[in-house]
């Protein structure tokens, strides 16, 4: 199993809309969770953290379900900017005490007008 | 505008050839990071140092080889590559490695898009 699993889409949505994404992850010890955005041939640009008590920021929102070991993102009322690959990360402590970063392969975002 | 910096942009080079990355962080940060991004793969953790001392290396080949002179410059060496290196490789830095969320945030340079022929 991959350590970060995203389903790479991609997801073609009109203006408007509602989508959702979600991000799984092996190991039960993972500690952080972030949403990045990569824009075509750009490089990756932190979108939010994901909190155990969920955040929300504009028309984004993102979940952390600890016991079934995903994270979730949700944006509304989509705008064509927000067409994007959007990676999922997560962080786990390894050997040294520090963070080991590990990415997914993204999901792809296109909306359309 | 992104406090990482990466030189150059775009390099081709040959297997024989031997070239350099430069990457330079203006974020008063601690961490480095070295990633490789090829096409419909996950970004792949190649190096990490903090302070300048090394910390991880993910079984990266020796033709990869990184030089941190000091916390704000990262160096990646390029030696005898093959066509299969061919890729973006991204520079990254945080506040430090290890520490509470906020400290976890890496801030990523725009890559350099390299080609091996």
């Amino acid at each position: 199993r991959k350590e970060v699993e995203q389903d790479p889409g991609p997801f073609n949505v009109p203006e408007g809309a509602t989508v959702a994404f979600n991000c799984t992850y092996s190991n039960s010890a993972s500690q952080s969770f972030f949403w990045y955005r990569q824009d075509c041939r750009k490089e990756p640009k932190l979108l939010m953290s994901v909190y155990s008590s969920g955040n929300e920021d504009g028309r984004f929102t993102a979940q952390l379900n600890r016991a079934s070991q995903y994270i979730s993102l949700l944006i509304r009322d989509s705008k064509l900017s927000d067409s994007a690959t959007y990676l999922c990360v997560v962080t786990i402590e390894s050997r040294g005490g520090y963070q080991k970063v590990t990415f997914g392969t993204g999901t792809k975002l296109q909306v359309i007008p | 505008e992104t406090g990482v910096t990466q030189t150059p942009r775009h390099l081709v080079m040959g297997m024989t050839n031997k070239k350099s990355l430069k990457c330079e962080q203006h974020l008063g940060h601690n961490a480095m990071y070295w990633y490789k991004q090829s096409a419909k793969k996950p970004l792949e953790l190649m190096f990490v140092y903090s302070l300048e001392e090394r910390v991880e290396n993910n079984s990266v080949p020796s033709r990869f080889s990184p030089e941190c002179p000091n916390s704000s410059h990262l160096f990646l060496h390029l030696h005898t590559l093959q066509p299969e290196d061919s890729a973006l490789y991204l520079c990254a830095s945080s506040q430090d490695l290890a520490g509470g969320l906020l400290t976890d945030t890496q801030y990523f340079g725009p890559g350099t898009r390299l080609t091996v022929l």
